[in-house]
């Protein structure tokens, strides 16, 4: 079946600098990828959506200048947080639109940010 | 715009009991709906899906739900739960686009606790 490796898992990082997650399609091409954040114990909000090749696309209230969405090939989409503050620590998660077999999403393992 | 909304924000069962975690959805135009599972610290897995056809579906781990068109939900259901299916439980919605991919709605997720 279609699987999303996320990396990392978890970083720790220092208030100011800037951190990079990535998301992988591993079997699949990816032309759309979606990239969300959680809050404890809450649900999961979008935060935009990237199509290989062009611009992210993102959600009402979020900076765009900050959480920086790189798409540039069909299995590969990046979001780099940048001058990170303890404020945008949380677990972040992207998907991937499958288009084999049926209409679906594909979603990696997450991965926890902590500012400090 | 599409919404979702999960009436129960936690339930606890015992265990070999049967469980409803229940969801409503509105939205202006046909609908894909979903049930994912997430584990602590973990990604999304997907349980079921419902694109069309036949309003009962069946998904992993013993899972189905219905599709209820005139009441706006789309309840899970197992008819005996074990302790590994302790876990957050979230209803998504994402219109029925046809091949584009629109965004995933989520609900506010389920705390499903299952004791012995």
């Amino acid at each position: 079946g279609a699987v999303v490796s996320q990396h990392p898992s978890w970083v720790i990082c220092k208030s100011g600098t800037s951190v990079k997650i990535e998301c992988r399609s591993l079997d699949f091409q990816a032309t759309t990828m979606f990239w969300y954040r959680q809050f404890p114990k809450q649900s999961l909000m979008l935060m935009a959506t990237s199509n290989e090749g062009s611009k992210a696309t993102y959600e009402q209230g979020v900076e765009k200048d900050k959480f920086l969405i790189n798409h540039a090939s069909l299995t590969l989409s990046t979001l780099t947080v940048t001058s990170a503050h303890p404020e945008d620590s949380s677990f972040y998660i992207c998907s991937a639109a499958t288009r084999q077999g049926s209409y679906g999403y594909t979603f990696g393992s997450g991965t926890r940010l902590t500012v400090v | 715009a599409q919404s979702v909304t999960q009436l129960d924000s936690q339930v606890p069962v015992f265990e070999e009991a049967p469980v409803e975690l229940r969801c409503n959805y509105s939205s202006s135009v046909s609908v894909y709906l979903f049930w994912y599972v997430q584990y602590p610290n973990q990604g999304l897995q997907l349980l079921l899906k419902y694109l069309s056809g036949s309003t009962l579906v069946k998904g992993i781990n013993g899972f189905e739900a219905e599709f209820n068109k005139s009441q706006t939900s789309f309840h899970l259901r197992k008819p005996s739960v074990h302790i590994s299916d302790t876990a957050e439980y979230f209803c998504a919605v994402s219109g029925g686009g046809g091949t584009s991919y629109g965004k995933l709605t989520f609900g506010q997720g389920t705390i499903l606790t299952v004791h012995p």
